[in-house]
């Protein structure tokens, strides 16, 4: 099956500076790749999402990458900001196996006011 | 939420105890997910249901069942539950992956302790 693994398991950052995390996956038929973000006590929100055909998707300060040939995909976070402190998780699937996502293991981010 | 509730929101057990989570949608999507979330782990998917009465398992499905007899509603129970299953479980719902979006929604979750 799939297997994600996700890098750095812990970030901090000073508030404006930009944020990145890695995402690595094994299975070449994934071909949907979301990113979400937990706030302590709530459930994973989808902030951006990034299918195969494309090689980068940006929503304001936030950014994905993706690089099929290298199975990796990343997020960016620009301008970061305190309320962007919380837990990121990266996520892969493919059409073909119902969409089932398998999850990265986390990326907890602090922005330092 | 995404129209997503769980309930309970938090439960404590006891082992070798039938414990069933329940999950609601008001969205009327046809995908629904169940995922636990443990340190070091992420989430991972335990069963999902791509309509009434049609379920399959997922990554972690030992030790537990689950129930779709109306579209709204995603039953999750554990038969008898063991301190292993101790966790933070995460309801998902999609409206019909694989064609406009995959996008899945997640429910606020259900922090189960087996004692």
């Amino acid at each position: 099956g799939e297997n994600v693994e996700q890098h750095p398991s812990t970030l901090s950052v000073q508030e404006g500076d930009s944020a990145v995390i890695k995402c690595t996956y094994s299975d070449s038929a994934s071909n949907y790749f979301p990113w979400y973000k937990q706030e302590l006590g709530k459930g994973p929100q989808l902030i951006i999402d990034i299918r195969s055909n494309v090689g980068e998707k940006k929503d304001q300060r936030i950014a994905v990458t993706l690089n099929k040939t290298a199975k990796h995909f990343s997020l960016h976070i620009t301008e970061t900001q305190p309320e962007d402190s919380a837990v990121y998780f990266c996520a892969a699937s493919m059409t073909s196996s119902g969409d089932k996502l398998t999850f990265g293991t986390g990326t907890r981010l602090a922005v330092r006011p | 939420d995404a129209g997503i509730t769980q309930s309970p929101r938090h439960k404590v057990t006891e082992t070798g105890t039938p414990v069933t989570l329940r999950c609601h949608q008001t969205e009327n999507h046809r995908y629904m997910y169940w995922y636990r979330q443990d340190p070091g782990h992420g989430l991972r998917l335990i069963h999902y249901s791509y309509g009434v009465k049609d379920t399959d398992k997922g990554e972690v499905s030992d030790g537990y069942s689950v129930s779709r007899s109306k579209t709204e509603d995603f039953l999750l129970t554990l038969e008898s539950a063991t301190s292993s299953q101790t966790s933070v479980y995460f309801c998902a719902i999609s409206e019909n992956p694989g064609l406009a979006g995959y996008e899945q929604y997640f429910g606020p979750g259900t922090r189960l302790t087996v004692t």
